[in-house]
């Protein structure tokens, strides 16, 4: 089993739809979690991290922390075609961060 | 705008032949982390290190990758012999360290071994 686990996708929606890219992870311990997003060569860049169970919303980005069920979701709300990426989840368990493959997202105009 | 630099940003090489990547890292970062991305495996971290030194770096192949920092502004990735199962990007990234590290990325190296 895979520490980090994301579906791989395509997930494709249409443009202005709501987005929801979940993410499983096995070390009951971990602490920290974060969304990265990676256009198409190019590198991974932070969008963000969420430390307590709950909700944390920035924009148009929702993440979410279910450390009973130990998933982290990223919701994307009125998606746009410049939001299709591939999205990385990584969590930290207090030593080092693993990433999980990523999704790729399309998002339809 | 500080950000993470690495050089060459594309390299092609023979088999068997020494590649050098080098990362410099956001000014007052004390973390370094290499990673490999391949389209099969994802991103793979191959070494970590905290304040220069090496913390982990049990994602390398021993025998033919090394890592260093000879100082905090210069980390470096080192394969020799190259081979072509290494063709893949390189990337480096830095942080301030920490459980709730944010780590930012080089733009990365692509490496071809031909």
């Amino acid at each position: 089993q895979k520490e980090v686990e994301q579906n791989s996708g395509p997930l494709s929606v249409p443009e202005g739809a709501i987005a929801s890219l979940n993410c499983t992870y096995s070390d009951r311990g971990s602490q920290s979690f974060f969304w990265y997003r990676q256009y198409s060569g190019k590198s991974p860049e932070l969008i963000m991290f969420i430390y307590s169970n709950g909700d944390k919303e920035d924009g148009r980005f929702t993440a979410q922390l279910n450390k009973a069920s130990q998933y982290v979701s990223l919701l994307i709300r009125d998606s746009q075609p410049s939001d299709s990426a591939t999205y990385l989840c990584a969590v930290n368990g207090g030593f080092k961060t693993i990433f999980g493959a990523g999704t790729r997202l399309f998002v339809k105009a | 705008d500080a950000r993470v630099t690495q050089t060459p940003r594309h390299k092609v090489t023979e088999m068997g032949q020494e590649v050098t990547m080098r990362c410099q890292p956001i000014l007052g970062h004390n973390t370094v982390f290499w990673y490999r991305q391949t389209m099969m495996q994802g991103l793979e971290l191959l070494a970590y290190f905290r304040n220069r030194a090496p913390l982990d770096d049990s994602g390398m192949p021993k025998d033919r990758f090394s890592a260093e920092m000879p100082d905090a502004t210069l980390a470096t990735l080192k394969i020799q012999p190259s081979e072509p199962r290494d063709s893949a990007v390189y990337f480096c990234a830095s942080g301030q360290g920490g459980s709730t590290d944010t780590q930012y990325f080089g733009p990365g190296t692509r490496l071809t071994v031909l």
